[in-house]
């Protein structure tokens, strides 16, 4: 079946250390996407990609840093940068980067830093 | 740039009745599309319904259907016979059509509204 692999579900850091958060689809879509979701704060989104060797910044990018190497994959770090890591972070794809294509989601990625 | 706003933090409604969740947006673009999105407590992000702007026709599917009022920028979702499997956090989020490069940076969301199904 077709769909969005995040991994780990769980992760767990000591302050100032950087982690990578891992997200694959083989969905064949264009598009990618990383969100933050924190409790009372929806969605809000951090780094997207149109298409391989591209990326663009969202609305909370400090801190965070992506690569989109293949077209499946989309790993997003979290630096020691990031004064605030600890939430649920969701990976997203769309068909295409544009219109009515919704975004399909990954099950996410709880990490703590301590 | 464009904001959502779903002005209920928490709904509670008995089982088997009907309940709307409301959403309002801000833009000033005449084509766009809309969407409602379920998170259970697995936290997987689930596509309810979607609405094109340029359609009057208000969406439906099953038991959800929505109230798009265009001029008013609302898009509220009803749901019927509300279940005990529709208990979830609901979205409301907004995208640009995409014709003046708008629209690549995904969705925009709504903070959620809790539902509570009262058995």
């Amino acid at each position: 079946d077709g769909g969005i692999t995040q991994s780990p579900k769980y992760l767990f850091r000591k302050e100032g250390q950087n982690v990578t958060l891992s997200c694959e689809q083989n969905l064949n879509h264009d598009a990618m996407y990383w969100y933050r979701q924190d409790p009372g704060q929806g969605l809000r989104l951090i780094y997207y990609s149109q298409i391989v060797n591209d990326f663009q910044k969202g609305d909370i990018a400090e801190g965070y840093s992506v690569s989109r190497e293949k077209k499946e994959s989309f790993p997003l770090t979290v630096t020691s940068a990031q004064k605030n890591p600890t939430a649920f972070y969701l990976c997203a794809s769309s068909l295409l980067a544009r219109g009515n294509s919704p975004l399909h989601f990954g099950n996410g990625t709880r990490l703590t830093v301590t | 740039a464009q904001t959502v706003t779903q002005s209920q933090p928490e709904m509670s409604v008995q089982e088997a009745e009907t309940v709307t969740l409301s959403c309002t947006y801000d833009t000033s673009e005449s084509d766009y599309y809309l969407f409602w999105y379920k998170q259970p407590p697995s936290r997987q992000m689930i596509l309810v319904i979607r609405q094109e702007a340029y359609k009057q026709q208000n969406a439906t599917e099953n038991r959800f259907s929505v109230n798009f009022q265009k001029a008013a920028k609302s898009f509220s979702l009803k749901i019927s016979d509300s279940q005990l499997g529709d208990a979830a956090m609901y979205f409301c989020a907004y995208r640009s059509q995409g014709y003046s490069g708008g629209g690549a940076d995904g969705l925009t969301f709504g903070k959620g509204t809790h539902l509570i199904i009262q058995p």
